[in-house]
């Protein structure tokens, strides 16, 4: 099983920040690494697939890097509405989670 | 508008069995594979079970393996999950999940079950 780990578990940040979060796979998953939203009480939402696109609909301050191991997610410009915990997930094989980045604004 | 609305979650005791299930729409479900994740209370998503478009190939995480079964009806554009000799540690938001090109491009609202006695 691959497994997705998660840096830092959770951070704060000032609105108009340059934020970043990090995730490594236990090993190779190429680029099948998609970043998940969630807010709140709701439901996940997907915000970057294929590590480095952009979903529809999603703003350009959020951005994804990486590829083999390594995987990036970074919010140019922090805003208020950012608040949530990011998820990174495997799909190279059987997919899988990283256990998540909670954000909060200072 | 695409819509994935679970039902059939509640209160069950250990041992105990629901079903789950996921009515689509807005999309030609029979196109899609289709995915069931997890999120127990205050912790992070678990990918549970998928099962490709034409519901002949079908996956499941080891820790629902043997007790869960995932199904689908393409006339109903409905996506099932039967889970059978519940534990505690299957409560849970239970999320439906449209696959895109391995990812997740759609997400229903979830349904939770608790499994207590």
């Amino acid at each position: 099983d691959i497994q997705m780990t998660q840096s830092p578990s959770s951070l704060s940040a000032s609105v108009g920040d340059r934020v970043t979060f990090t995730c490594q796979a236990s090993q190779d998953i190429t680029s099948f690494l998609n970043w998940y939203q969630q807010k709140p009480g709701k439901a996940p939402t997907l915000l970057i697939y294929d590590a480095t696109y952009l979903e529809t609909g999603v703003p350009s301050r959020f951005s994804g890097s990486g590829f083999g191991t390594d995987f990036t997610l970074t919010i140019t410009s922090l805003q208020p509405e950012d608040i949530g915990t990011y998820f990174c997930q495997q799909y190279d094989s059987l997919p899988s989670f990283g256990q998540g980045t909670k954000l909060e604004i200072k | 508008e695409v819509q994935l609305l679970e039902s059939g979650g509640g209160l069950v005791q250990p041992g105990g069995s629901l079903r789950l299930s996921c009515v689509v729409s807005g999309f030609s479900f029979s196109d899609y594979a289709m995915n069931w994740v997890r999120q127990a209370p205050g912790k992070g998503l678990e990918w549970a079970s998928s099962i490709r478009a034409s519901g002949f190939k079908t996956n499941y995480a080891d820790s629902v393996k043997g007790r869960f079964t995932i199904s689908r009806d393409n006339s109903k554009n409905t996506l099932y999950l039967q889970m059978n000799n519940l534990r505690a540690e299957d409560t849970a938001v239970y999320y439906c999940a449209k696959e895109g090109w391995r990812h997740f491009d759609q997400w229903g609202q979830g349904t939770l079950v608790t499994v207590s006695s």
